[in-house]
């Protein structure tokens, strides 16, 4: 069975530029995590949904930050514009249920300069 | 508020040395999960291991064992005669069954297993 799968792995972008992030859970999984790890820190979520709702995006900037889970699958996350404190590790996670053990990609590196 | 802390930042064994991470928890809540990550250097954090706050049997799978304490808000994590591969950061994390069910992670703990 296919693991979550992020991508790009890598990003590295100008400051003001926008950057997207997309992210495919694991096939049947209705819940879908947007995290952001920044070195030496664990994650810190950014949005959870549940099939297709946001249920929770109350740590999402959302002057700059947006996402979107279209038919409860895939989902992007945007950053428009990206400033340089966003450079981080941006984790994808998927969970057959909103109580259980999370599914995590491999997370896309991105580099503001 | 729920929030988890692992004090310790990182940690430095040589192989075959038992190791246990510690993980103090603090929540309201009555009901309550609790879990362990693995993230090795290759950044894809994986599960270890999810309890519930009502079942506070220790769990052993191989060389890992697990030491709930509700009384101390503690969710402990062994590794018994440790190995190179167990080199990892290893996160805590806590999901509480009120309000929106946020998932909640410790700042990790490092581990450094030393041949």
């Amino acid at each position: 069975e296919a693991g979550v799968v992020q991508s790009p792995r890598y990003k590295i972008i100008e400051k003001k530029q926008p950057v997207a992030f997309w992210c495919n859970p694991i096939s049947g999984h209705n819940t879908l995590y947007w995290y952001l790890q920044n070195l030496g820190q664990g994650p810190e979520l950014l949005i959870r949904y549940e099939n297709e709702e946001a249920v929770d995006d109350s740590q999402l900037p959302k002057d700059r930050f947006s996402a979107e889970r279209l038919k409860g699958v895939d989902s992007t996350l945007k950053i428009q514009p990206a400033e340089l404190g966003d450079s981080a590790v941006y984790l994808c996670a998927s969970s057959p249920g909103s109580l259980g053990e999370a599914f995590f990609g491999q997370g896309t590196r991105l580099t503001v300069v | 508020a729920q929030k988890v802390t692992q004090a310790q930042t990182e940690i430095s064994v040589v192989e075959k040395e038992d190791v246990t991470l510690d993980c103090v928890y603090e929540t309201r809540d009555t009901t309550y999960y609790l879990f362990w990550y693995k993230q090795p250097p290759s950044g894809e954090l994986v599960f270890l291991i999810r309890r519930n706050s009502f079942d506070e049997q220790n769990e052993i799978s191989g060389r890992y064992s697990w030491n709930f304490q509700k009384s101390t808000s503690s969710f402990n994590f062994t590794i018994t005669a440790s190995q190179v591969v167990d080199s990892a950061v290893y996160f805590c994390a806590l999901i509480s069954t009120s309000g929106t069910y946020k998932y909640i992670f410790g700042t990790g703990t490092r581990l450094k297993v030393l041949a």
